[in-house]
């Protein structure tokens, strides 16, 4: 079975310019978490989705970003408009079901860059 | 909310060398626990998960991890590192609306 799968595995862009980091989870997957990881502040969750709908968004770090999850198999990370400081490496991963006991599935991540 | 502590944000041993990186778990005891491992350019990737029960986990590449509760602990270890063990390793424990929480992560530095 394929993995979580991102794109893109790197994008490089202008402050100001709007960014949207994809994500495919696993097929059958009921949960899908967006993360952003920096060497400053770790590993962070930024919004966690259970069939399709977000649960949790307290870690969107403000209004420039927002996540959908349009269908089972598909879900979007959006920044608008990108700043230097969102640059990071961010995560897709997703999950079998809602339940502590489930194991968290990643894809490689997207490294943002943004000049 | 539960949450976990990593002591040591780097480790290095040699080759050949035990291996040991240190979890420890706020007091009360966690359901579940996971290590995860993450490879240069990927994503994590579970090494191991202790349910309720059990002491002794073995996990993926001869990693294991030993839950103490007298200690608050889920230390990871493995016998004989090697090189291709260089990574940078998590403890995650369940922390509200079942979402786990990581640990800060330890770099394993392996030494020819």
């Amino acid at each position: 079975d394929a993995g979580v799968i991102q794109s893109p595995r790197h994008e490089v862009t202008e402050m100001g310019q709007e960014v949207t980091l994809r994500c495919k989870p696993i097929s059958g997957h009921n949960s899908l978490f967006w993360y952003r990881q920096t060497m400053m502040r770790g590993l962070e969750l930024l919004i966690y989705f259970n069939n399709n709908v977000p649960i949790d968004d307290s870690g969107m770090p403000e209004d420039r970003f927002s996540a959908k999850m349009p269908n089972a198999s598909f879900s979007t990370l959006k920044i608008q408009p990108s700043e230097p400081r969102d640059s990071a490496v961010y995560f897709c991963a997703s999950s079998l079901t809602q339940g502590s006991n489930q194991p968290q599935h990643f894809g490689d991540g997207t490294r943002l860059s943004i000049l | 909310a539960q949450s976990v502590t990593q002591l040591g944000s780097h480790v290095s041993v040699s080759e050949g060398a035990l291996v040991l990186l240190r979890c420890n778990y706020s007091s009360s005891v966690p359901p579940y626990l996971f290590w995860y491992v993450q490879y240069p350019n990927q994503g994590l990737q579970l090494l191991l998960k202790y349910t309720t029960g059990a002491t002794l986990v073995k996990g993926i590449n001869g990693f294991e991890a030993e839950f103490k509760k007298s200690e608050t602990s889920f230390h990871l270890t493995k016998p004989s590192a090697h090189m291709s063990d260089a990574a940078e390793y998590f403890c995650a424990v369940p922390g509200g609306s079942y979402i786990p929480t990581f640990g800060r992560g330890t770099s394993l530095i392996v030494h020819p």
